[in-house]
């Protein structure tokens, strides 16, 4: 079945900075690549999602990137707000099978003020 | 409001007890997925129904099992709880084909087992 590898697995960064998330799969059929932020004791929100038939696909200060040859796709986040402080999960859908999606570990996002 | 509404929020269980955690949606969306959650190992699937009436097992379905009888409810049962189930659980819906593949979640169960 997918494998989704997600790094880093906490991440600090000054407000205005930049932050990059990156994860790799292992299903070269998969494509299907969502993003999710979850606040502490909420449910995971679907902030931006990519197909695979596209490379890139930018929202406001977010955007992500997909590499389908090297198997990995990156969030990107411009401009850093303490608002945008939470865990950040990556997934990845197969094309066969049970077709459910598979997460990545998560990252931690500290914006400092 | 349309979602997913999950019960009970949470609960703390005596091993060897069975529990049923609920999921129900309004949205008419074809598939649906429990998932629990766990400190640094994300969201792992337990089951998923891709339509009414049928279910399958995703990466942790020991000890638990559902069923899909129609297209609105989705309970999860275990069956004799121990306390490595301990954990947060979400249930999710989505459509399975066309543009709608992102999730929606519900707002989780979160169980002890003691």
């Amino acid at each position: 079945g997918e494998n989704v590898e997600q790094h880093p697995s906490t991440l600090s960064v000054q407000e205005g900075d930049s932050a990059v998330i990156k994860c790799t799969y292992s299903d070269s059929a998969s494509n299907y690549f969502p993003w999710y932020k979850q606040e502490l004791g909420k449910r995971p929100q679907l902030i931006i999602d990519i197909r695979s038939n596209v490379g890139e696909k930018k929202d406001q200060r977010i955007a992500v990137t997909l590499n389908k040859t090297a198997k990995h796709f990156s969030l990107h986040i411009t401009e850093t707000q303490p608002e945008d402080s939470a865990v950040y999960f990556c997934a990845a859908r197969g094309y066969t099978g049970r077709r459910a999606l598979t997460f990545g570990s998560g990252t931690r996002l500290q914006v400092q003020p | 409001t349309a979602g997913i509404t999950q019960a009970p929020t949470s609960q703390i269980l005596a091993a060897g007890r069975s529990m049923t955690l609920r999921c129900t949606q309004d949205m008419r969306h074809n598939a649906m997925y429990w998932y629990r959650q766990d400190l640094g190992l994300g969201l792992r699937l337990i089951h998923y129904s891709n339509t009414a009436g049928t279910t399958g097992k995703g990466e942790v379905p020991d000890g638990y099992s559902v069923s899909r009888a129609n297209t609105d409810d989705f309970p999860l049962t275990l069956a004799s709880a121990v306390p490595s189930q301990t954990s947060v659980y979400f249930c999710a819906s989505s459509e399975i084909l066309g543009q709608g593949d992102g999730y929606t979640f519900g707002s989780g169960t979160r169980l002890t087992v003691v």
